[in-house]
């Protein structure tokens, strides 16, 4: 069954430093999302991505995070400079419509 | 804004125990309510899609129902391998950027 697959598993990283977390959706796949939940807390969206641009984002998708799909099968979700309330699981999914998401296994990010 | 607020919080079975889980949730206008099951460390995993009042799907020993204001999530006679978060999340008509709106699960233990 396909999966979406995201990459590292888990990443370390000290306060101030950029972070990329990678994507690899669905291969037929249009819309695509990240998500995040902090330990003990809800799942929460970031950002949405259709047809090359944001469609739309959250309050905690500010200046510091962006999202780009580098060629046709990669989504990455860079955090510019990274806080200790940063440390999250973070979810890619895709969907095929523009409703129905496949998530993935997630990647721990851990800020010190 | 869209809310979703599921309980019990947790939830222990004996094996054979059948229950169920409550999702109430307050939308301007569904287009879906999902249920995905989540592992420990692991990302959200596709159950069911209800998409209208009376509504039902089944899988396995799982039953999804829905109302118009609350799904619930009926488990028969579970095994521990069904043991997992259960989460809730909708999808508005108008939720821009296909976002979903999750609930906090109901973490369910089932022992042998």
């Amino acid at each position: 069954e396909p999966e979406v697959t995201q990459t590292p598993s888990h990443q370390v990283t000290q306060m101030g430093q950029e972070v990329i977390l990678r994507c690899v959706p669905i291969s037929n796949h249009l819309y695509f999302y990240w998500y995040r939940q902090i330990l003990g807390q809800k799942v929460e969206f970031l950002v949405s991505f259709y047809n090359n641009e944001i469609s739309e984002k959250s309050e905690i998708f500010d200046d510091q995070f962006s999202v780009e799909r580098p060629d046709g099968s990669n989504f990455t979700l860079k955090i510019r400079s990274t806080k200790l309330e940063d440390s999250a699981m973070y979810f890619c999914a895709s969907g095929e419509t523009n409703y129905g998401y496949t998530f993935g296994s997630g990647t721990r990010l851990t800020v010190v | 804004e869209d809310q979703v607020t599921q309980s019990p919080e947790a939830l222990r079975l004996q094996e054979g125990e059948s229950s169920s889980l409550n999702c109430s949730y307050t939308v301007s206008g569904l287009r879906g309510l999902f249920w995905y099951r989540q592992d420990p460390g692991k990302g959200p995993e596709f159950l069911f899609t209800l998409y209208s009042a009376g509504e039902e799907k089944e899988k396995e020993r799982l039953k999804a129902t829905l109302t118009k204001k609350e799904s619930f999530l009926h488990i028969t006679a579970p095994k521990p391998e069904d043991s997992a978060t259960y989460l809730c999340a909708v999808q508005a008509l108008r939720a821009a950027g296909n976002k979903l709106t999750f609930g906090g699960g109901t973490r369910v233990l089932v022992k042998p």
